[in-house]
């Protein structure tokens, strides 16, 4: 299976620019996609392909990378965005997840 | 307003049997691949079973194949999850979702845990 491996945690403060890093055991090319799950709700889709934006989603959301190595900027984060945050790859098979990075505020 | 909500969750005993829905509403259910992914209590997100838009095809990861069944009633908007054979280790919130070459839209779960 493909392995997502994600930095357990962050602490920033708002108003700043954080990186979540993803790195995947094998090329995914780029069907990398993020998630948003806050505490006690279900996930939410954030970027889709690696860099696509979803509908409805803060413009400071982004995303880049392809291969093995991707990345979901938030700038500039705010108080709302507390939540762990999940890489997801569906070119392999099966469809793996990371193991999340819970994002906190100073 | 699309809206996915997942139901039949509960306590049960190893080895015994319990099926999940999944009713879902705002979309036209018969035109997507739908999927089940679990999460078990404090930890990450594992995919389970995919179901193709006609229920032609099903997919499961190596771990449930043979104990799970996937399927869906488009004339009634529901997906399910047949689980058997349930083990300690299924103990996990359950959520349907939409699929779009990704996981697009998730339900809000249901929580099974398996326990004597």
């Amino acid at each position: 299976d493909t392995v997502l491996t994600q930095s357990p945690a962050l602490a920033v403060s708002p108003g700043e620019r954080v990186t979540i890093s993803c790195r995947a055991s094998e090329s995914v090319s780029t069907l990398m996609h993020w998630y948003q799950q806050k505490p006690g709700q279900q996930p939410t889709l954030l970027i889709y392909l690696a860099s696509n934006l979803e509908s409805g989603v803060p413009a400071r959301f982004s995303g880049s990378g392809s291969g093995t190595d991707f990345t979901l900027t938030i700038d500039p984060v705010e108080a709302d965005d507390t939540a762990t945050y999940y890489c997801q790859q569906s070119w392999n098979d099966p469809w793996t997840f990371g193991g999340g990075t819970k994002l906190e505020l100073k | 307003e699309v809206q996915l909500v997942e139901s039949g969750g509960g306590l049960v005993q190893p080895g015994r049997s319990l099926k999940l829905s999944c009713a879902a509403s705002g979309f036209t259910f018969s035109d997507y691949n739908m999927a089940w992914v679990r999460q078990a209590p404090k930890k990450g997100l594992e995919w389970v079973a995919t179901i193709i838009y006609d229920g032609s095809r099903t997919y499961y990861r190596d771990s449930v194949k043979g104990r799970f069944t996937i399927s869906r009633d488009n004339a009634k908007s529901t997906l399910y999850l047949q689980m058997d054979s349930l083990r300690s280790e299924d103990t996990a919130t359950y959520y349907c979702a939409i699929l779009r070459g990704w996981f697009a839209y998730w339900g809000q779960g249901t929580l099974v845990t398996v326990s004597s």
